[in-house]
């Protein structure tokens, strides 16, 4: 069975310009998360995704949104970037949600120049 | 608010020795869950072990084994007969039932030393 994949794996943008990543989660799995990396902050939660509507939501501006799509697909979108966004995003996908096993991407490297 | 702390920045061992990473966590729920993730340096999270707060006995998976003690907020992994390949940044995680939102600490450096 594949893995989770996300696209691009590498990106670089300059400040003020959008980006949207993409994460194709586990075959049969309906809930996908979004995490974001940074040497200063760590690991923090985005959002989390089940059958298209967006359960919980971490504190992030509202630059940040996700959606997802029908095959479970998710994309998240960040307007107006900062220097600050530079970061791994993370996306992971389970059954049924984040109590569960999650499965993780390899990330999509974010670099804002 | 949810919170995971991992006071230990780094650790080493030598490989064959056990180590053991310690966790400690807050929430105002009595249902939860919590984990251990790998993140070797390919970046790529791996689940190590979880444990569900409900649950007395620690879980066990293989030479990992953890030490739950849910009075204490405590939340310890023993990594037994260490090997080169468990080399990596571990995150202790924490999950509050029926809230999809994974709270995650900063991290212990673990190195293994042949």
């Amino acid at each position: 069975k594949a893995g989770v994949t996300q696209t691009p794996r590498y990106l670089i943008k300059t400040r003020g310009q959008q980006v949207t990543l993409s994460c194709s989660p586990i075959s049969g799995h309906r809930s996908v998360s979004w995490y974001q990396q940074t040497p200063g902050q760590g690991l923090q939660f985005l959002f989390e995704y089940f059958s298209e509507t967006q359960r919980n939501k971490g504190n992030f501006p509202g630059r940040f949104s996700g959606r997802q799509f029908s095959n479970s697909r998710s994309e998240m979108n960040v307007s107006t970037l900062e220097l600050g966004d530079s970061a791994l995003y993370l996306c992971a996908s389970s059954f049924i949600g984040t109590q569960e096993t999650q499965y993780f991407g390899p990330g999509t490297r974010l670099l804002v120049l | 608010a949810q919170t995971v702390t991992q006071s230990q920045p780094e650790m080493s061992v030598q490989e064959a020795e056990t180590v053991t990473l310690s966790c400690t966590y807050d929430t105002s729920e009595s249902d939860y869950y919590l984990f251990w993730y790998k993140q070797p340096p390919s970046r790529q999270m791996i689940l190590v072990i979880r444990q569900e707060a409900y649950k007395q006995q620690n879980a066990t998976e293989n030479r990992f084994s953890v030490n739950f003690q849910k009075a204490a907020k405590s939340f310890s992994l023993k990594i037994s007969d260490s090997q080169l390949g468990d080399a990596a940044m571990y995150f202790c995680a924490l999950c509050n039932f029926g809230n999809e939102k994974l709270t995650f600490g900063t991290g212990t450096r673990l190195t293994i030393i042949p």
